[in-house]
């Protein structure tokens, strides 16, 4: 259950290290963005939002960070962890178009022992 | 809390033939969403049902359809079934499915058309 498209981007560090996971997104009008986990099997699972009024929200060992002007958006994972191996999402959110979210192709996280 | 639940986990339908997904919110959620999740499209929004009404809907053909209940539960059916449709379909749910709410997945169904 996980999106890869014909390639999908991926990124290779090792346990202990920070991962640090872009995302571009496509609509200078989004006004809320989430970023979600999505291991084999499963659905996504919310990791951490944050809104367009703000720059930087931090979580339990994530932060996110929204750079509006370029449309970017990245998280930090600190300490990764194998448990962190997955794919991840971001997804963005325009007012007014209620639960209409437009996800980004994915990036897969490997974490090496 | 209960998450979203998803029935059945996998299906397996042949062309032509219709399918009926199923989906329960999480305990207190009205809004409820469908999305489509393939590996060349990646997740894409079907529909989304509040009050046992759609609210919003995606750029998918009229084969896909839903409806809502009035305990929140919704079901998803696609009808002439094509092979293309073969996917993972998701349900998610938010308390009031406004702009700018946390929305949460369930497992999924997997649906395969041979």
């Amino acid at each position: 259950g996980e999106s890869v498209g014909l390639h999908l981007p991926t990124l290779s560090v090792q346990e202990g290290d920070n991962s640090i996971i872009n995302c571009a997104y496509s609509n200078s009008a989004s006004d809320y963005f989430i970023w979600y986990k999505q291991e084999s099997g499963k659905g996504p699972q919310f990791i951490i939002d944050i809104r367009s009024n703000m720059d930087k929200r931090q979580g339990q060992r994530v932060t996110v960070l929204l750079n509006k002007t370029v449309k970017h958006l990245s998280l930090q994972i600190a300490a990764t962890q194998p448990g962190d191996s997955a794919v991840y999402f971001c997804a963005e959110n325009i007012r007014g178009y209620g639960q209409n979210f437009v996800f980004g192709p994915g990036t897969r996280l490997s974490v090496l022992p | 809390k209960a998450g979203v639940t998803q029935t059945p986990r996998y299906l397996i339908k042949t062309r032509g033939q219709q399918v009926t997904l199923s989906c329960s919110p999480i305990s207190g959620h009205r809004s409820v969403s469908w999305y489509q999740q393939t590996p060349g499209q990646g997740l894409q929004f079907l529909f989304e049902y509040f009050s046992e009404t759609q609210r919003n809907k995606g750029n998918f053909p009229g084969r896909f359809s839903g409806r809502q209940f009035s305990n929140s539960r919704s079901e998803m059916n696609v009808s002439t079934l094509e092979l293309g449709d073969s996917a993972l379909y998701l349900c998610a749910s938010s308390l009031t499915g406004a702009a700018g709410e946390k929305l949460f997945f369930g497992s999924g169904t997997q649906l395969s058309v041979l």
